[in-house]
């Protein structure tokens, strides 16, 4: 079965510093993964997504993320945090012949303090 | 074509009473689907359209509730007799092919039952 685990509720940032939300996975055969960021009372918006390819995925909104097949995670970075950085992010996956079907995690909250 | 539109943005309803919720998709996107959020968690499907066939139902779904998307364009999502474990955000997303590329979520339907 796939599942998503982000294991921190939350992660506090200065503004200015680099960030990093963790996501690790598990799915059988080839991963598809994906951040998304929610802001309060509003659906989600895509930030990036690993198909294939360069490990190394860049985003939107100078994000990036880095896709560790051994290590079956896919963190979500940014070399330096802006405080309208703060919101919730969500790491997805789906699996091949999932009908595209997303499993989401728990959602991780970055706090951005100036 | 601005994104995928949700209405209403906001329902609040007695318990036992049937509401209804809307969504249109993006025109081109022949896949449409439905999560389901309650607060403090991430998104959890609920069924997918390709164009007008629905693919996939998820055990979430009770015999309460039903989804159409009759002429493979707009999407309803019904429950009837509505109960207060059914309060939360239901969210339609859309895409093009298989899915497996991500896709463009609307701002959801918020679903108070009081």
């Amino acid at each position: 079965a796939q599942s998503v685990a982000q294991p921190e509720d939350q992660v506090n940032v200065a503004e200015g510093n680099p960030l990093t939300v963790k996501c690790t996975y598990s799915v059988s055969g080839n991963p598809y993964l994906f951040w998304y960021v929610q802001y309060p009372n509003r659906g989600l918006q895509f930030l990036l997504k690993y198909i294939t390819g360069d490990n190394l995925v860049k985003g939107s909104y100078g994000f990036e993320a880095e896709f560790n097949k051994s290590q079956t995670s896919f963190h979500l970075k940014k070399p330096s945090a802006l405080v309208s950085d703060s919101a919730l992010y969500f790491c997805a996956v789906s699996g091949d012949n999932q009908g595209g079907k997303l499993i989401f995690g728990q959602g991780t909250e970055l706090s951005v303090k100036p | 074509d601005t994104g995928v539109s949700q209405d209403p943005r906001h329902k609040i309803t007695k318990r036992g009473q049937n509401v209804t919720f809307r969504c249109d998709p993006i025109s081109e996107h022949n896949r449409l689907y439905w999560y389901r959020q309650t607060l403090g968690q991430g998104p959890e499907f609920l069924t997918y359209f390709q164009n007008e066939a629905q693919l996939e139902k998820s055990r979430l779904l009770s015999d309460r509730f039903s989804a159409e998307r009759p002429k493979g364009s707009f999407s309803t999502l019904e429950i009837q007799r509505t109960e207060q474990g059914d309060s939360a955000m239901y969210l339609c997303a859309s895409t093009e092919g298989a899915g497996n590329y991500g896709y463009t979520f609307g701002s959801g339907t918020r679903l108070t039952v009081v």
